[in-house]
């Protein structure tokens, strides 16, 4: 079983929508989660930090359930430049583990 | 802007010679990584260094060695390439993030080497 598992999609939505990635991990002492970003043919970008609480930005909803062992990313009022691969990542301070992607195609 | 190059960006290659593979960045971080990235795969770490001389194989190292000889620079060398080492490779660094309730590294990556090998 892989330690980060993504749901690889892809998820084609229109203009506006709301969607929502899980991403589940098998290491309960996992401290660290992130989202990242990937453009085609581009190097991943960090999106956002995962805390307990939850935590927002702008469209952005990020949510860690650690009972459940997993996090999720919503974005809402979707644009076509939200098109991209978010990728889950699960630390490890200093060796994080990287899901595969979640595709995500945003049209018009 | 985490101030990471990678050289070259494109090489195409023939099967049984050498390659490296070169990481600078310029703001004095600790940690360092190679990743490549394959269809299939995502993200798979080859080797990481956490200081001068200092390194360790991640889960893909087997064909791959590394040096840090200086805390800028971390060299990736495919000691004789193979097409299965066809692929886009990262460097990272790591950086504390601040703002969180603890603190947590996260990583910033290069903008990739497309490697194809013949």
């Amino acid at each position: 079983r892989k330690e980060v598992e993504q749901d690889p999609g892809p998820f084609n939505v229109p203009e506006g929508a709301t969607v929502a990635f899980n991403c589940t991990y098998s290491n309960s002492a996992s401290q660290s989660f992130f989202w990242y970003r990937q453009d085609c043919r581009k190097e991943p970008k960090l999106l956002m930090s995962v805390y307990s609480s939850g935590n927002e930005d702008g469209r952005f909803t990020a949510q860690l359930n650690r009972a459940s062992q997993y996090i999720s990313l919503l974005i809402r009022d979707s644009k076509l430049s939200d098109s991209a691969t978010y990728l889950c990542v699960v630390g490890g301070s200093y060796i994080p583990t990287f899901g595969r992607g979640t595709s995500l195609i945003v049209h018009p | 802007d985490a101030g990471i190059t990678q050289s070259p960006r494109h090489k195409v290659t023939e099967t049984g010679t050498p390659v490296t593979l070169r990481c600078h960045q310029t703001e004095n971080h600790r940690y360092m990584y190679w990743y490549r990235q394959d269809p299939g795969h995502g993200l798979r770490l080859i080797h990481y260094s956490y200081g001068v001389k200092d390194t360790d194989k991640g889960e893909v190292s087997d064909g791959y060695s590394v040096s840090r000889s200086k805390t800028e620079d971390f060299l990736l060398t495919l000691e004789s390439a193979t097409s299965s080492q066809t692929s886009v490779y990262f460097c990272a660094i790591s950086e504390p993030l601040s703002g969180g309730g603890n603190r947590q590294e996260t990583q910033y990556f290069g903008p990739g080497t497309r490697l194809l090998v013949l």
